[in-house]
Parts: structure tokens; C-alpha cells; sequence
């Protein structure tokens, strides 16, 4: 049972352009969520979070969107640039458990 | 050191026998968490320990798999009687605190191959 999922394997989006990365979730009880960016050969590397409490949240050119009625939250990177070729994955945490759910994360490719 | 690190980066070996994969956590952490990728998958969550209590082993696929941390810094996890199956990128990582929003930082992760 997949908790956290990213339905979309791989994506590609021209240079300058938004890239838009989705996840769902199906746990009511996660209330953080984070975004991780993965280089080959690197292990992943924290991107940026939002908490439940929040349906917004923005650092630079990435913000990630939580829906919660919907249980889906998306990440946004504007303007892409190449440097963002990599792997994402989506995570979650539960409550008062900081074990941490990962998706399966999305290649995302730019494109000169 | 400036980060976490993992040994040895590639590991081959041959099925059945027993292998061993270290993790070196940020100096200071007190949470450290095992995760494996296997291919086309995601994070699999296999263990974490947090400073001396009892770690949550809860992820981990079967008895053959153990974990240690000594003195609350260096981890071993030790797969026994390996098979294909195990072949994965094994992935480390350590946080300030599991008890706070704090975020993990990874190692490179070892590539595990067995033949």
C-alpha cells in the first residue's frame, strides 16, 4: 500500500518554462511534507517543506501547494533551469512519528 | 566530517553471504535512518535510531537484515545470506532530532549488487 505517490515517472519541460511536479497522498494523519531533489550517484537532498497548517509555502524559485481536502500537493519550480534535471521525491510524516514516507519519485528533465 | 558518509560506495558479492554496510552520521546528529532504493522504486524506510532509545526497526524486509549504532555515531547494517532481491542502493541518513521538524541530510549510498 503506497502511501505517497508520484504518478509520474518522468517528466519534460522546456528552459524558462514552470515545471510542475505532483504527489498524492492517501494517510489523513501525515501533517509535514517535504520535497527532496536526488543527483545520480548522490544521495537526495532537502528541497523544501510545509507543514498542514499551511497551503503555500515559497523559497526562491520552488513553492510547493498543499491541498488537503484533496490530499495532493505539488511542487513548482519557475523559472527551470537546466541545473534542475534530477529525481524528486515527494514525502510525508505522520503525526508525533517522524518516520518519513517517500514516493517514487519524478525524473525531471529540462530542455535547452 | 561535513557530511554523512557511507562505505564502501559499491558493493558485489555473491549470494548467500553476509555483508555489511557502514554509515558515518553530521557530527551531532542524534537521529539516523536507513532507507534502500531498488530499482524503479522509491525510498523504502528500513530503520531508525534515535540517541538511546530503542530503534524502530519496523521497516526492515526480514530478519536477515540487522542494524547497530555504536555510541550513537557510526551505524552498521548487516544484511546475512544475501539474495538478488537485496540489490539496491542503500541510503544513510542523519537529523538533529526526530522530536523536531528537522531535516535529513543523506549520504551517496552504497550500491549493493548481488550476483
Amino acid at each position: 500500500d503506497q502511501q505517497v505517490k508520484q504518478n509520474s515517472p518522468s517528466l519534460s519541460v522546456q528552459e524558462g518554462r514552470i515545471s510542475i511536479l505532483n504527489c498524492d497522498y492517501t494517510n489523513s494523519m501525515f501533517d509535514y511534507f517535504l520535497w527532496y531533489k536526488k543527483y545520480p550517484a548522490e544521495g537526495p537532498t532537502f528541497l523544501i517543506s510545509i507543514s498542514s497548517i499551511k497551503d503555500k509555502n515559497e523559497d526562491g524559485r520552488f513553492t510547493v501547494f498543499l491541498n488537503k481536502s484533496a490530499k495532493h500537493l505539488s511542487l513548482h519550480i519557475v523559472p527551470s533551469q537546466p541545473g534542475d534535471s534530477a529525481v524528486y521525491f515527494c514525502a510525508a510524516r505522520r503525526n508525533r512519528d517522524d518516520k518519513i514516507i517517500f514516493g517514487k519519485g519524478t525524473r525531471l528533465h529540462i530542455l535547452p | 566530517g561535513a557530511g554523512v558518509s557511507q562505505s564502501p560506495s559499491n558493493k558485489v558479492t555473491e549470494k548467500g553471504k553476509d555483508v555489511e554496510l557502514r554509515c558515518d552520521p553530521i557530527s551531532g546528529h542524534t537521529a539516523l535512518y536507513w532507507y534502500r532504493q531498488s530499482l524503479g522504486q522509491g525510498l523504502e524506510f528500513l530503520i531508525y535510531f534515535q540517541g538511546n532509545s530503542a530503534p524502530d526497526k519496523s521497516g526492515l524486509p526480514s530478519d536477515r537484515f540487522s542494524a547497530e549504532r555504536t555510541g550513537g555515531s557510526v551505524s552498521t547494517l548487516t544484511i546475512q545470506r544475501t539474495q538478488q532481491e537485496d540489490s539496491a542502493v542503500y541510503l544513510c541518513a542523519s537529523s538533529l532530532s526526530q522530536g523536531v521538524r528537522s531535516e535529513q541530510y543523506f549520504g551517496p549510498g552504497t550500491r549493493l549488487t548481488v550476483t
